[in-house]
């Protein structure tokens, strides 16, 4: 149903390495959203964005970093992964209406 | 300090039995949404309610809204083994422009 594609699925990588997880929506939302989630845990809003050039922090704290250069591309970065960086990361969009669609969101496992 | 609390937060019947979740948040708002999330997966939108709205249907689900009691409710009627997952509610307050504050959701298992 929803045109928001987050990749990759399932990375695996070595402490310390820089990583960007991949957003794209083709709905033309102006608003995009990245959440951190822990497992059977709720979603904490960690970055986003009204529009180009517009990024914001969420309520929970992020090493991360996020940019909005284009409407439908919302890439959220981590210079050097840590171990305590391992979560779910799902992203989203939403237009007028307030409703939100997610992505598959990317499962990270920081060894 | 969170917005949204559900209860329970896990609830486990047989097929056919309805299922309620309920949730309650602390400030006002512009609307509640409820969003279901299958193991691993992203979240998908089940239904929005406004402030102005008491209640609202979709198929199988009914949601109502309290907003003097701050607290809402979703009801899944004649459950299936396929509706087995988390469902989260999340509201929109009041002046924060369309950002999400999710609970933390409610575990339903439908047993065949």
């Amino acid at each position: 149903e929803a045109d928001i594609y987050q990749t990759p699925r399932y990375l695996v990588i070595g402490t310390g390495k820089k990583i960007t997880l991949e957003c794209s929506q083709t709905m033309g939302h102006d608003k995009m959203y990245w959440y951190q989630q822990d497992p059977g845990m709720e979603l904490h809003l960690i970055h986003y964005s009204y529009g180009v050039n517009s990024t914001e922090k969420g309520d929970l704290s992020s090493e991360s970093t996020v940019s909005r250069i284009r409407t439908e591309h919302f890439p959220l970065t981590l210079e050097s992964a840590r171990p305590s960086h391992t979560s779910q990361y799902l992203c989203a969009s939403s237009g007028e209406t307030g409703r939100q669609y997610f992505g598959a969101g990317t499962r990270l496992s920081v060894l | 300090s969170q917005q949204g609390e559900e209860d329970p937060q896990a609830l486990s019947i047989q097929e056919g039995e309805n299922a309620t979740m309920n949730c309650s948040y602390k400030t006002s708002i512009n609307n509640l949404q409820w969003y279901r999330q299958n193991s691993g997966r992203g979240l998908v939108h089940l239904i929005l309610i406004r402030s102005n709205e008491r209640e609202k249907h979709s198929g199988r689900l009914r949601v109502t809204l309290d907003t003097s009691k701050k607290s809402s409710s979703l009801l899944i009627t004649a459950s299936r083994a396929a509706d087995t997952a988390s469902y989260f509610c999340a509201t929109d307050a009041t002046g924060n422009t369309g950002k999400l504050i999710f609970g933390q959701g409610t575990t339903l298992q439908v047993k065949p």
